[in-house]
């Protein structure tokens, strides 16, 4: 089994519906993320977590909202789909290592939404 | 703001010769440099990583790339590809503070190896 599970892997939805990608880790890590990748564009982070109780916006948050429901499982949610939004998303989590040396992520495999 | 350059979309080579992906970077301090590779239908998996010391980095699958800090590059090598290795390759930089949220990839080369 995978260390980090993504569902759906592929989901098709119409504008303005709310979608919720879920990801569950069994890795042990505090820190979990989600990206979104798009051709050309590579990989940009549009929430993190540090730990259940730490919530933060990255890159490109608007029109996102994530859900850290436990230390293993982080979801994020469209509330109001929009076709630009159509893209893969990861999720990833990576550990803490003192002395500032982290920068490891390990990814899902990906769900690949698209909005009509 | 830091960045990263990957100026080849596409890199072809074929099997058994040796290969190269470019990455430029731009950041403050002493830079973090990863490389990640993407198969099809799959997430990325980390390749490698330069931190300090040694400017030639050992990585996953035969894969080495080298740390030019006067040319502020750090290209992905590999001495004799394999077609297995076609693949999405993207690189990644950070500055000396701060954590794996502040990591910054490059748009990808995709590397295809022809038999």
């Amino acid at each position: 089994d995978a260390d980090v599970t993504q569902t759906p892997r592929n989901r098709i939805t119409k504008t303005g519906k709310r979608i919720m990608l879920e990801c569950s880790q069994t890795k042990g890590h505090d820190r979990m993320y989600w990206y979104r990748q798009d051709p050309g564009l590579g990989l940009r982070l549009i929430y993190y977590s540090f730990d259940v109780k730490d919530i933060n916006k990255g890159e490109i948050s608007d029109g996102y909202s994530v859900s850290r429901q436990a230390q293993a499982k982080f979801s994020l949610s469209l509330e109001s789909a929009i076709p630009n939004q159509t893209a893969l998303y990861f999720c990833a989590t990576s550990d803490f290592v003192a002395g500032g040396r982290s920068g490891e992520l390990f990814f899902g495999e990906g769900s690949r939404l698209t909005v009509l | 703001a830091q960045s990263v350059a990957q100026p080849e979309d596409q890199v072809n080579v074929a099997e058994g010769n040796p290969l190269t992906v470019k990455c430029t970077y731009s950041v403050s301090g002493n830079p973090y440099l990863f490389w990640y590779v993407q198969y099809p239908n799959r997430g990325l998996q980390f390749l490698l990583k330069y931190i300090t010391g040694d400017n030639l980095v050992k990585g996953s699958y035969g894969f080495e790339a080298e740390f030019n800090k006067s040319q502020t590059s750090f290209h992905l090598k590999k001495p004799s590809a394999l077609v297995s290795d076609s693949a999405l390759y993207f690189c990644a930089v950070r500055g000396p503070s701060g954590s794996a949220r502040q990591l910054t990839f490059g748009s990808g080369t995709q590397l295809t190896v022809l038999p």
